[in-house]
């Protein structure tokens, strides 16, 4: 069964930064590329940034790039992501989704860590 | 302002057919897949249907998904209260080298 679980969220003031880590299990985690999505407090869903499988390529939203760094480490099966300079619209939840085929779309998702930027 | 244009919201009465539209364009919908997710109040999104018109096992084949030109479609029939959620599509856009997501359908069952 494929799993991945967040952790890393919480309260952090507007300038501050955050890790975020994702934990993934049941699936072999270097085939597949992987996401960051967010979704603000009853907003939609945000694609954040995606890393191919041995961190090639590696995409960003306008909205983050230049603040936020993903990264992976396929012997720990483990998804990173370093987020810096936070906003106040950074609040969200944040989740980890596999990526279908690596440029597609997510298939599978955590259940997702609240990250709250307010002072 | 989301890449993909879905409607706000719909809604139909038990045991009757809907269907959620997705709009987009020839860098995202009109040359990749789509998806297509379910997200229950306070739950994470989960995968219905993928490729267009594939679903993952355990998805009844009461959800179906079409796509033509550079818009996508999601049908959904014999509604059930169960359905009520809120429903997106995705996609890849390769102009944007970006998952693009539409902004949200919320689907009520009168």
């Amino acid at each position: 069964e494929v799993q991945l679980v967040e952790s890393g969220g919480g309260l952090v003031k507007p300038g501050g930064s955050l890790r975020l880590s994702c934990a993934a299990s049941g699936f072999s985690f270097s085939d597949y590329s992987m996401n960051w999505v967010r979704q603000a407090p009853g907003k939609g869903l945000e694609w954040v940034s995606s890393i191919s499988t041995s961190s090639s390529y590696i995409y960003y939203a306008d909205s983050v790039k230049g603040r936020f760094t993903i990264s992976r480490d396929n012997a720990k099966n483990s998804l990173y992501l370093q987020m810096n300079s936070l906003r106040a619209e950074d609040t969200a939840v944040y989740y980890c989704a596999r990526d279908l085929r690596g440029g597609s779309y997510p298939d599978y998702w955590g259940q997702g860590t609240l990250v709250t930027v307010s002072s | 302002q989301s890449v993909l244009t879905q409607p706000p919201s719909v809604s139909a009465a038990p045991g009757q057919k809907v269907t959620i539209s997705c709009s987009g364009s020839s860098s995202n919908i009109g040359n990749n897949y789509v998806s297509w997710y379910l997200q229950l109040p306070g739950t994470a999104p989960k995968l219905l249907i993928y490729d267009n018109n594939k679903r993952p096992s355990g998805i009844p084949d009461r959800f179906s998904g079409s796509k033509s030109g550079t818009s996508a479609t999601l049908g959904i029939t014999g509604l059930q209260t169960g359905d009520e959620a809120d429903y997106y599509c995705g996609t890849w856009d390769s102009s944007l080298s970006a998952v693009v997501f539409g902004g949200g359908t919320k689907l009520t069952v009168l």
